[in-house]
């Protein structure tokens, strides 16, 4: 079954508003989650590295002041889009893992800004 | 050079033959490596991880390991029509867990 639950899994939402999606790693803590982000056709994009108790690290490139990221919890981080613009249009997956283990996905949410 | 890189496809194989995907990446350091299938639309779903040279076995699927030659390979045998995907290949960056991603080869198993 799922270690990884995301949601929504869709949302569409006007240019202009945010939107908060949330990651959370199914009974197992997760000291640090990944975000991803998809274009279509394209590779997954590593966006930032949520720390439970900590500032996201963020990539190169990506805005963290747009893209915030709070990890409340060992189970719990959630990225929000704000003032989100048709161009932030993507597919956007977190990911985490189990001590030893390999990094599982959640299902992804399909942002479309309006 | 790209960190991760792969062939993007499309390889088309007849159902039951052997499908081989390749992956190239360039930080000599790396230590874990996994491939991942993704489906349209859909997230990532782990196929393999390999640690070490050679080859690890999960039913269909064989994982090979070079790292002498920085390639690793995902064969698929007996190949299903349900195989046709997009196949993502990722490696750890040094000392940390993230994963930096090839952009994908896509199979198409035809009947």
């Amino acid at each position: 079954g799922a270690v990884v639950s995301q949601h929504p899994s869709w949302v569409i939402c006007k240019s202009g508003t945010s939107v908060k999606i949330e990651c959370r790693s199914l009974d197992f803590q997760a000291t640090t989650m990944f975000w991803y982000r998809q274009f279509p056709k394209q590779s997954l994009m590593l966006m930032a590295t949520s720390n439970e108790g900590s500032k996201a690290t963020y990539e190169q490139g990506v805005e963290k002041d747009k893209f915030l990221i709070n990890h409340a919890s060992l189970t719990l981080s959630t990225l929000t889009v704000t003032s989100a613009h048709p161009e932030d249009s993507s597919f956007y997956i977190c990911s985490a893992s189990k001590l030893g283990q390999a990094p599982h996905f959640g299902n992804g949410t399909r942002l479309t800004v309006t | 050079q790209k960190e991760v890189e792969q062939n993007s496809g499309p390889l088309s194989v007849p159902e039951g033959a052997i499908a081989s995907l390749n992956c190239t990446y360039s930080d000599r350091v790396s230590q874990s490596f996994f491939w991942y299938r993704q489906y349209s639309g859909k997230s990532p779903e782990l196929i393999m991880s390999i640690y070490s040279n050679g080859d690890k076995e999960d039913g269909r699927f064989t994982a090979q390991l070079n790292k002498a030659s920085q390639y690793v390979s995902l064969l698929i045998r007996d190949s299903q029509p349900s195989d046709s995907a997009t196949y993502l290949c990722a490696v750890n960056i040094r000392n940390t867990d993230k994963l930096i991603f090839g952009t994908g080869t896509r199979l198409q198993v035809f009947p």
